[in-house]
């Protein structure tokens, strides 16, 4: 099945600094989705993407969809305490003949942000 | 708030027992999506339903089941419960499929 990499796994950063992280998959993806976790909470959505190439940004963060539709990324801007996260990227396949229509989510890039 | 509504938030229960966890969608969305999430896994995806169709599924066992009814709700059943099934169990509904998914806040399962 299809599988994400999400990268890095973790990060230490100071606040003001800029974030970046990103997605890969094994297959083409048609959405590609970031989410921000907090503990013992739902994740909740951030950043939406529907095309290749696609460039959307909310607020500080801004994400891409790769142009082979098989990775994205996420930057924070000048990051702040209140960043501090499991951020989620999640991606859905292109149809392929069935019924596999599953969100796939990567393993989450932990940020911890010191002010 | 996301719309998503789940209850119970938190459930303890005994090894062998069976229970259920309840979802109701944001209105107007047609999909529902549960998933598991444990410390060491990530999110895992159990299972997805479609305006009460069965849609996708992932890695669920067998003593896991759902359903989702004609008022869009979806009930995800476990069933001969085991210590590992202690989790944090998620449900996520969007308008169809390949848009983006929104979470409930969760129930917290703990097996003892």
């Amino acid at each position: 099945g299809q599988q994400l990499n999400q990268s890095p796994q973790s990060m230490f950063i100071q606040e003001g600094e800029d974030v970046s992280m990103n997605c890969t998959s094994s297959s083409i993806f048609n959405t590609w989705l970031w989410y921000k976790q907090d503990p013992g909470e739902g994740p909740v959505l951030l950043i939406a993407l529907y095309k290749a190439g696609e460039l959307t940004s909310n607020g500080r963060l801004t994400a891409q969809f790769g142009i082979t539709r098989k990775d994205s990324f996420l930057n924070i801007s000048a990051s702040i305490p209140s960043d501090v996260g499991i951020y989620f990227c999640a991606g859905q396949p292109i149809r392929s003949g069935g019924s596999n229509y599953k969100l796939t989510f990567g393993k989450g890039t932990l940020l911890t942000v010191n002010p | 708030d996301s719309g998503v509504t789940q209850t119970p938030k938190h459930l303890i229960t005994a090894t062998g027992q069976r229970v259920t966890l309840r979802c109701s969608p944001r209105s107007g969305d047609l999909s529902v999506y549960w998933y598991q999430q444990s410390l060491d896994q990530g999110l895992q995806f159990l299972i997805q339903y479609y305006n009460g169709e069965e849609r996708a599924k992932g890695n669920i066992l067998e003593r896991f089941s759902a359903q989702q009814f004609p008022d869009l709700h979806s009930e995800l059943n476990l069933s001969s419960l085991e210590l590992g099934d202690s989790a944090l169990y998620f449900c996520a509904s969007s308008p169809r499929d390949g848009t983006e998914a929104f979470f409930g806040q969760g129930t917290r399962l703990t097996v003892v």
